[in-house]
């Protein structure tokens, strides 16, 4: 079975701090994708990043990063410089090939960060 | 511009009373699935749909239906909408599992 933990419920910093958002998966299949959605105080769900198995190149987009590391099943989100705006939560999520039965999209519960000024 | 419409955004109701909650898209996306968010459990995904006439369980689907009569619709029905079922809701489409999906704004449902 899938099954991505975000054992983080609840982050606050302060503003300009890093931090990192943890996210770890749990799956059996050799092809699958893992992807980040920022969900803002307004609460629309927003696209950030969409990684597949075969590519554990880091990516860096501005003041966010993302570690894949498969060794450990996790692929982590870190924000560099923090800013206010930055307060949302954040969900990790984890899906199969389109040719797969069962291809549920398995999000994880979401965390839920505060930057404060 | 592409996107995903719920209708409606808001909705109080009574327990029992059927509803639907329609969702429709504009990008010819193959498949569009339904989520509920509540507090400490994240989204669980209720129904999903790989095309028209195809659609799936997901990990929540007591107490709900769906219709994927034609591409661009996918309504979630609560034929016996119970309190349990209040939650924020959002449907989603993709063209396919590996790629992003694009989300509604949201319905919140209040049952009483």
């Amino acid at each position: 079975a899938q099954k991505v933990t975000q054992a983080q419920t609840e982050i606050s910093v302060v503003e300009k701090e890093d931090v990192t958002l943890d996210c770890v998966y749990e799956t059996r299949d050799t092809t699958y994708y893992l992807f980040w959605y920022k969900q803002p105080p307004s609460g629309e769900l927003v696209f950030l990043i969409r990684r597949n198995s075969f590519d554990e190149q880091n990516e860096i987009s501005g003041r966010y990063s993302w570690n894949f590391q498969k060794s450990t099943s996790s692929f982590n989100f870190t924000i560099t410089a923090s800013q206010v705006v930055d307060s949302a939560v954040y969900f990790c999520a984890l899906s199969r090939p389109p040719s797969y039965r069962d291809d549920k999209i398995i999000f994880g519960k979401g965390t839920r960060l505060h930057i404060l000024p | 511009e592409a996107q995903v419409t719920q209708n409606p955004r808001y909705l109080i109701t009574v327990t029992g009373k059927k509803l639907t909650v329609t969702c429709s898209q504009n990008m010819n996306h193959e498949y569009m699935s339904w989520y509920r968010q509540d507090p400490g459990l994240g989204l669980r995904q209720i129904y999903y749909s790989m095309n028209v006439e195809v659609t799936d369980k997901g990990d929540v689907p007591e107490g709900y239906k769906v219709s994927r009569k034609e591409k661009r619709n996918f309504p979630l029905i609560l034929e016996s909408p119970s309190p349990n079922q209040t939650s924020l809701y959002f449907c989603a489409s993709t063209p396919d599992t590996n790629t992003e999906a694009f989300f509604g704004q949201g319905t919140r449902l209040t049952v009483v």
